[in-house]
């Protein structure tokens, strides 16, 4: 069975500090994977995705995510973090061919001033 | 352009008791899902549907029914409601051809007490 890994529950950062939020997967093949943010009180909300092709991959809001096969991860990152960055992040998996995705349990971060 | 509308936002239910949590999409989409999101757990699959008529239990589906009669509507039922149901559940759509990248609805805060 598929399982995603987030290890870091919380997270704080400075604003105009960097992020890194780590996201490791358990599976056969490569799945499908994404990122999702959820604001207090907010619906998820569609960061960025991977499919195929270049491993480095763009999102909304500053937002980039590298896949790397050997290591069995899609980390989250940003440069230069703002205050409305402060949300929950959440790692997701979708083997191909299956339309149910795998969450990973989240990484809340928290931006100070 | 609604995308995925789930109602209602908030509700209390007392324990035995019986209630429906609608859920909506205008995008056309074939697949369909229910989640529920308990602190540090991320985001468990309850029912799934692939289309109109067609539906099958995710992860955590005891205590729940659905049905999908048409290609935008797919509410959950509570038959019994207990304490453990107690969560926030979201409504989330996908299309086939899109890989499994899905729609989320804003969600829906139910305590049962």
């Amino acid at each position: 069975a598929q399982s995603v890994t987030q290890p870091d529950i919380h997270i704080t950062v400075s604003e105009g500090a960097s992020l890194e939020l780590r996201c490791n997967y358990s599976y056969g093949a490569t799945p499908y994977l994404f990122w999702y943010v959820q604001s207090p009180g907010q619906g998820l909300q569609l960061l960025l995705k991977y499919f195929s092709g270049d491993t480095l991959v763009q999102g909304i809001k500053g937002f980039e995510a590298e896949f790397k096969r050997s290591q069995s991860s899609f980390n989250l990152r940003k440069p230069s973090v703002h205050w409305s960055d402060a949300a929950e992040y959440f790692c997701a998996v979708g083997p191909p061919g299956d339309y149910k995705l795998s969450f990973g349990a989240g990484t809340t971060v928290t931006v100070r001033a | 352009n609604a995308g995925v509308t789930q109602t209602p936002k908030f509700r209390i239910l007392k324990i035995g008791q019986s209630m429906t949590l609608q859920c909506t999409q205008d995008m056309n989409h074939n697949y369909m899902y229910w989640y529920r999101q308990d602190p540090g757990m991320g985001l468990k699959l309850i029912y799934y549907s692939v289309g109109a008529g067609i539906t099958d239990k995710g992860e955590v589906p005891n205590g729940y029914n659905v049905s999908r009669s048409t290609t935008e509507d797919f509410p959950l039922r509570l038959e019994l409601a207990a304490p453990s149901q107690t969560s926030v559940y979201f409504c989330a759509s996908s299309y086939s051809g899109g890989g499994p990248e899905a729609f989320f609805g804003q969600g829906t805060r139910l305590t049962v007490v």
